[in-house]
């Protein structure tokens, strides 16, 4: 059984860093499939962030691309998402998820973290 | 860009009845790469159809997804009271990469 788990700060201060990370159990990340990230503004729609591929290779959301890094430590299994000068509009539910290449496709989802971007 | 229109906002029906959800793209899109969601309160999307009109594992037979180009349909043939949720389409290509529609919320009449 595939689970991901979002863990990290609920709380960020304007400008400043938001670090997530989404420890995967049930399925090695090295073994293929996309992992990504998607938020949710409170009482609105999704939004995707952006993947990684088990190789390393990065897709980004070209409307985040310049604030955004995720990297993969594959020894940990495990995935992180940093989102630069954060602002209130980057306050949102933020979920992990696992993306399928050949149906485009996201099979598996974390429960979600709320960050709030708030001094 | 490829954008997706869902359609009605808002659907009231009443259990047992037949729900009717559409998704419209503002360009033509594989439908190997469309797919269908359920969110309820305080909960992560839960994948029902991929590649159009194939059920995800798990997912009751009253569901069902068709269509291609650019209009999408997710149709729920008789209604359980547990199928009251956003329902959201979204399709896998270019940049960006995955896109949403804004969500159909089936309500309860």
């Amino acid at each position: 059984q595939v689970q991901l788990q979002e863990s990290g700060p609920g709380l960020v201060k304007p400008s400043e860093t938001l670090s997530l990370t989404c420890t995967v159990s049930g399925y090695s990340i090295s073994s293929g499939f996309y992992w990504g990230w998607i938020r949710q503004p409170p009482g609105k729609g999704l939004e995707w962030i952006g993947n990684i591929y088990h190789s390393g290779d990065t897709y980004y959301n070209p409307s985040l691309k310049s604030r955004l890094t995720i990297s993969v430590d594959t020894s940990k299994n495990q995935f992180s998402l940093k989102l630069i000068s954060v602002t209130a509009a980057d306050t949102a539910v933020y979920y992990c998820a696992r993306g399928d290449k050949n149906w485009g496709s996201i099979d598996y989802w974390g429960q979600g973290t709320l960050v709030t971007v708030s001094s | 860009e490829i954008v997706l229109t869902q359609s009605p906002g808002t659907l009231s029906l009443s259990p047992g009845e037949r729900a009717t959800l559409s998704c419209r793209a503002s360009q033509s899109v594989s439908s190997s790469y469309l797919a269908w969601y359920q969110q309820k309160p305080g909960q992560a999307p839960r994948l029902l159809i991929y590649g159009a009109s194939s059920r995800a594992t798990g997912v009751p037979d009253r569901f069902s997804g068709s269509g291609s180009g650019t209009d999408f349909t997710l149709t729920i043939s008789r209604l359980e009271p547990e199928d009251f949720a956003v329902y959201y389409c979204q399709q896998y290509g270019s940049s960006p990469m995955y896109t949403f529609g804004q969500g159909t919320k089936l309500e309860i009449k």
